[in-house]
């Protein structure tokens, strides 16, 4: 099962939106939509931000939103704040002999 | 409080073995399913492999498949991941985590390094 593709980095300065696309197939991203995304600070375990392509954790700002076309999935952080520094990966169930895939991830620069 | 902590990592030759716990608290862990994941140093997350609730569903990345073996005990809410045969690429910090689970009740432990060297 190959990784779902991601950039490798994104950048952007504070108070402006990016974002993060992720690509598969029509055996994960695009069949189902189980698309969830996480951010991972230097030395901390990943933390859930969006799951099910579109929906926010309880306590999790509604600065980040999720959706999906096709079989490209995208993470959008709006009001971008210094804190949102952090490697970003998606993850998608896939119809393969293995159930889960995790994208190559995304290096988020706050300028 | 939902609680996931991994533990038995450390320095192993190889061709040696380790154990992984996940000692799960805080949720009804006997309900889902559960997942090991890896990060290698300065790479990405990689999926690792799954066991169902009940333990009648297991999967294995090709990478750690015939080495690998995932197994859970519900009764004393845990899960573990014996590893045999292990290789200088399986050195990662591992992960116990609750992937895709309904409802974003997607819970990751602190994870727990394993070092595969001579």
């Amino acid at each position: 099962q190959s990784a779902l593709t991601q950039p490798a980095s994104v950048s952007g300065s504070p108070g402006q939106s990016i974002t993060i696309s992720c690509t598969g197939t029509s055996s994960d991203v695009g069949g189902y939509n189980y698309v969830s995304w996480y951010q991972q600070h230097p030395g901390k375990a990943p933390k859930l931000m969006i799951y099910e392509v579109s929906n926010r954790p309880s306590g999790v700002s509604n600065r980040f939103s999720g959706s999906k076309s096709g079989n490209t999935a995208s993470l959008t952080i709006s009001g971008l704040q210094a804190e949102d520094e952090a490697d970003y990966y998606c993850s998608s169930y896939t119809s393969s002999s293995t159930p889960w895939v995790f994208g190559g991830g995304t290096k988020l620069t706050v300028l | 409080e939902v609680q996931l902590v991994e533990s038995g990592g450390g320095l192993v030759k190889p061709g040696g073995s380790l154990r992984l716990s996940c000692a799960a608290s805080g949720f009804t862990f006997s309900s889902y399913s559960m997942n090991w994941v890896r990060q290698a140093p300065g790479k990405g997350l990689e999926w690792v492999s799954s066991i169902s609730s009940s333990s009648s569903y297991i999967y294995y990345a090709d990478s750690v498949k015939g080495r690998f073996t995932i197994s859970r005990d519900n009764a004393k809410n845990s899960l573990y991941l014996q590893m045999n045969s292990l290789r200088a690429e399986d050195t990662a910090v591992y992960y116990c985590a609750s992937v895709g689970a309904a409802a974003g009740h997607d819970y990751w432990g602190q994870g727990t390094l394993v070092t595969v060297s001579s």
